[in-house]
């Protein structure tokens, strides 16, 4: 089945350390994107990427980082540098102008 | 600074209602619009794509567009309890080398038994 998936579902970060979550899509969509979304809010644009081994700066990507090394991966770091993290992050990938498809989600808390 | 507005909600209708959502946008150039559909707590699904001016039907749900006008709007017919969501407009803003979507902020819909 073609799809979008993410890893883990639920992740719990100490103070000052940094996570990384999965996203891999196996659509052979070029673009990937990763947005943020806390509660009762809309989505943010933390980074995305049109093309293997490129990405850019969303409207959030302070405290994040990301790599694009194969067409279907695109893992985001969080970083101790990023204060409040706790939101449900989500993933999605598409063709060039077209809708876009997203993963499950990961649901990111601070303890 | 490109836009998408959308109003908020929350959006209350009975079963068996027709729901209208809006949504508005402030580049001309915009080329693809869809609507998701966001459950609580869930990742949002695409429910609709429409490209070009006028109406797109898809059994409940029908779609318009009207590009003079710059808005976008989605009919929900029949209106299920199920229907209940966050109901969010993305547009493209250019048909190029641009892939990365604008989004509004959503509309809640609550369909009322």
């Amino acid at each position: 089945d073609g799809g979008i998936t993410q890893s883990p579902k639920y992740l719990f970060r100490k103070e000052g350390q940094n996570v990384t979550l999965s996203c891999e899509q196996n659509l052979n969509h070029d673009a990937m994107y990763w947005y943020r979304q806390d509660p009762g809010q809309g989505l943010r644009l933390i980074y995305y990427s049109q093309i293997v081994n490129d990405f850019q700066k969303g409207d959030i990507a302070e405290g994040y980082s990301v790599s694009r090394e194969k067409k279907e991966s695109f893992p985001l770091t969080v970083t101790s540098a990023q204060k409040n993290p706790t939101a449900f992050y989500l993933c999605a990938s598409s063709i060039q102008g077209a809708e876009a498809f997203f993963g499950q989600g990961t649901r990111l808390t601070v303890v | 600074q490109k836009e998408v507005e959308q109003n908020s909600g929350p959006l209350s209708v009975p079963e068996g209602a027709i729901a209208s959502l809006n949504c508005t946008y402030s580049d001309r150039g915009s080329q693809s619009f869809f609507w998701y559909r966001q459950y609580s707590g869930k990742s949002p699904e695409l429910i609709m794509s429409i490209y070009s001016n006028g109406d797109k039907e898809d059994g409940r749900f029908t779609a318009q567009l009207n590009k003079a006008s710059q808005y976008v709007s989605l009919l929900i017919r029949d209106s299920q309890p199920s229907d209940s969501a966050t109901y969010l407009c993305a547009v493209n803003p250019w048909a190029g080398n641009n892939r990365k979507l604008i989004w509004g902020l959503g509309t809640s819909l609550a369909v009322n038994p």
